[in-house]
Formats: structure tokens, C-alpha cells, sequence
């Protein structure tokens, strides 16, 4: 059972946004902001999309979004497009001997 | 660009070491500016991180790990190893290498930039 968790699927038509939840607890996810998403496409390297909850890399389109609610973080996606379509996972830093943690990941399908 | 490539065998038999080797190109695994980690993904399952090294050879490790984890650099090839003793079917999963930023700054806390992971598979 992974340290965060994530909805196991989300899906949404092109044009629409969607929200991805990543729930985890005072320790982590409610007591930092350092919470970070990746995107997974199959045979490529996993992508950094926000760090830091709500700070875009350099490349990253701006429909992608971050933000965090008590000990939830959420990552939107808007104007949906089908190469969105992949996994996505969270991350965060974690007040333990286990400096980071990550979420079991969510399958974001464009229908 | 900076990329990172791992490599090593796709199988291990039960109770032996795996070993992983994750080559930089396009930066140098020597700066001060950052820890080079190693994270795995179990069939199905999520992201778990294993352990990062810096330049100097300073290691963290995820406790769960720790007893059978070894994170070693050669800076003369700018690559990076994982070492992961008595191996059992748990332990088959995707490895990823990546990279993220310095110990007690902000940027330690994600990776901002990962190989294409490499499938080990702990089977008889």
C-alpha cells in the first residue's frame, strides 16, 4: 500500500479538465509544500509536471495546475488533450525516517 | 540536455544481488548541486524511492531498504549503482534512476530528471 493515496483512474473527454486528489496526512502532504507531480508514458521517462505543490518546470504547459487543501494536494489538468493521457503519480516529502513518499498513481484516460 | 540511462540484467535468481547502473550524460554527476537516487515501481503498484547518493558519497536510504541497499558512484564515468542483496519476487519491479536536488534545500524533494527504467524480474 503506497504512502500517499491517489484515485486509481480519472477520465475525461478533450477540452475538459480534470483533478487528480493525493490524500495523505498531517506528516507529509498537510505538513509541507513540497509536494510534487510526475507524468508516466509507457517506455518514457517519468516527467516532472509541479514541484513544490503549485511551481511549473520550464516546458510544462501552464493547463497543469497544482494545489493543496489541508492534507490533500490536487493536480488539474485543463483543455484536456490525448497526450495527456498516462499516469500520473505524487510525491512528498514526509516528517519520518523516509524523507520521501509517493502516491500509488492515477490512469488518466481521454476519451 | 541531461540524460540518464540505467542498465543491468533483467533477471536475478531469489537471494542473489542485484546490480544497476545508471549513466549520466550531459552533466556531471560530481556537482554539489545535487543527489542522483534510485526509484522502483512494483508491477501494479506505485513509486517507491530506494535511496539517493551525492557527489561526496553521503547516502540516504529508505529504512525498509536499508539492511540490503548499497548506493555507490564512479565519478570517472559519471555513472551511478544500486546494489540490492538477497533478492526475492518482491522485489521485481521497474528501476528508475533520477535526479534531484541537494540535501536541505527545496529541490531535494523531487526529481527533476529520470531514466526510461529498466524491468528486473527475481525469478528461478
Amino acid at each position: 500500500q503506497s504512502a500517499l493515496t491517489q484515485p486509481a483512474s480519472v477520465s475525461g473527454s478533450p477540452g475538459q479538465s480534470i483533478t487528480i486528489s493525493c490524500t495523505g496526512t498531517s506528516s507529509d502532504v498537510g505538513g509541507y509544500n513540497y509536494v510534487s507531480w510526475y507524468q508516466e508514458h509507457p517506455g518514457k521517462a517519468p516527467k516532472l509536471m509541479i514541484y513544490e505543490v503549485s511551481n511549473r518546470p520550464s516546458g510544462v504547459s501552464n493547463r497543469f495546475s497544482g494545489s493543496k487543501f489541508g492534507n490533500t494536494a490536487s493536480l488539474t489538468i485543463s483543455g484536456l488533450q490525448a497526450e495527456d493521457e498516462g499516469d500520473y503519480y505524487c510525491s512528498s516529502k514526509r516528517s519520518s525516517s523516509t524523507p520521501l513518499v509517493f502516491g500509488g498513481g492515477t490512469k488518466l484516460t481521454v476519451l | 540536455q541531461l540524460q540518464l540511462q540505467e542498465s543491468g540484467p533483467g533477471l536475478v535468481k531469489p537471494s542473489e544481488t542485484l546490480s544497476l547502473t545508471c549513466t549520466v550524460s550531459g552533466g556531471s554527476i560530481s556537482s554539489s548541486s545535487y543527489y542522483w537516487g534510485w526509484i522502483r515501481q512494483p508491477p501494479g503498484k506505485g513509486l517507491e524511492w530506494i535511496g539517493s547518493i551525492y557527489y561526496s558519497g553521503s547516502t540516504y536510504y529508505n529504512p525498509s531498504l536499508k539492511s540490503r541497499v548499497t548506493i555507490s558512484l564512479d565519478t570517472s564515468k559519471n555513472q551511478f549503482s544500486l546494489k540490492l542483496s538477497s533478492v526475492t519476487a518482491a522485489d521485481t519491479a521497474m528501476y528508475y534512476c533520477a535526479r534531484h536536488g541537494v540535501a536541505g534545500a527545496t529541490s531535494f524533494y523531487y526529481f527533476d530528471y529520470w531514466g526510461q527504467g529498466t524491468l528486473v524480474t527475481v525469478s528461478s
